[in-house]
């Protein structure tokens, strides 16, 4: 069974330019959510989707959208980048397991903003 | 306020000891509690989970849930080089709601 795929690994762009990450979830599972990790804030919830509709939002500014298709796949888009965008995005697809649900995490990809 | 608060670190230790990694939250609806172990240029993987109130042993791995004080912790024992990582919390009411912790990155020193 293939993992969560993200593309691409690795990404620099200059500020004010924007940026457009992709992820293919485990096939059958229909929730992607997104986050950010940096060293000094960690990992931190930037949104999630289930079904193509958003289902809930962490705090980050409207700079920051997704969007997901009909066969699962999600992508992310960051406008206007700020050197504070430079991080490592993560995307993890999950799909209920009885009652708990276990988060499957792609390699992430690294962007840096320069 | 946030749901799961967790201390960065870094985390220092020698090899051969114990290791505390701890986690508050604030959400009483939380009934599943699992930890995530995440290597340098990885994604986070899950390491191992809770049920409830209680501990969990596997091998050198114990996972300890305390409700009433909304407390999660991790031990690991006999640390070892290998279990240098970032290790996140990650507290779940069941269902798609699970909210995950920033992480503590664990350095083993040989």
């Amino acid at each position: 069974k293939a993992g969560v795929t993200q593309t691409p690994r690795y990404l620099i762009k200059t500020r004010g330019q924007q940026v457009t990450l992709s992820c293919s979830p485990i096939s059958g599972h229909r929730s992607v959510s997104w986050y950010q990790q940096t060293p000094g804030q960690g990992l931190q919830f930037l949104f999630e989707y289930f079904s193509e509709t958003q289902r809930n939002k962490g705090n980050f500014p409207g700079r920051f959208s997704g969007r997901q298709f009909s066969n699962s796949r999600s992508e992310m888009n960051v406008s206007t980048l700020e050197l504070g965008d430079s991080a490592l995005y993560l995307c993890a697809s999950s799909s209920p397991t009885g009652d708990r649900t276990e988060a499957f995490f792609g390699q992430g990809t690294r962007l840096t903003v320069v | 306020q946030k749901e799961v608060e967790q201390d960065p670190g870094p985390l220092s230790v020698p090899e051969g000891a114990i290791v505390s990694l701890n986690c508050t939250y604030s959400n009483s609806a939380f009934q599943y509690f699992m930890w995530y172990r995440q290597y340098s240029r990885k994604g986070p993987e899950l390491l191992m989970y809770t049920y409830s109130s209680g501990n969990k042993e596997d091998g050198r791995f114990t996972a300890q849930v305390d409700k009433s004080s909304k407390y999660i912790s991790l031990f690991i024992r006999d640390s070892q080089p290998s279990d240098s990582a970032t290790y996140l919390c990650a507290p779940s009411t069941g269902g798609f709601k699970t909210i995950f912790g920033a992480g503590t990155r664990l350095f083993v020193k040989a």
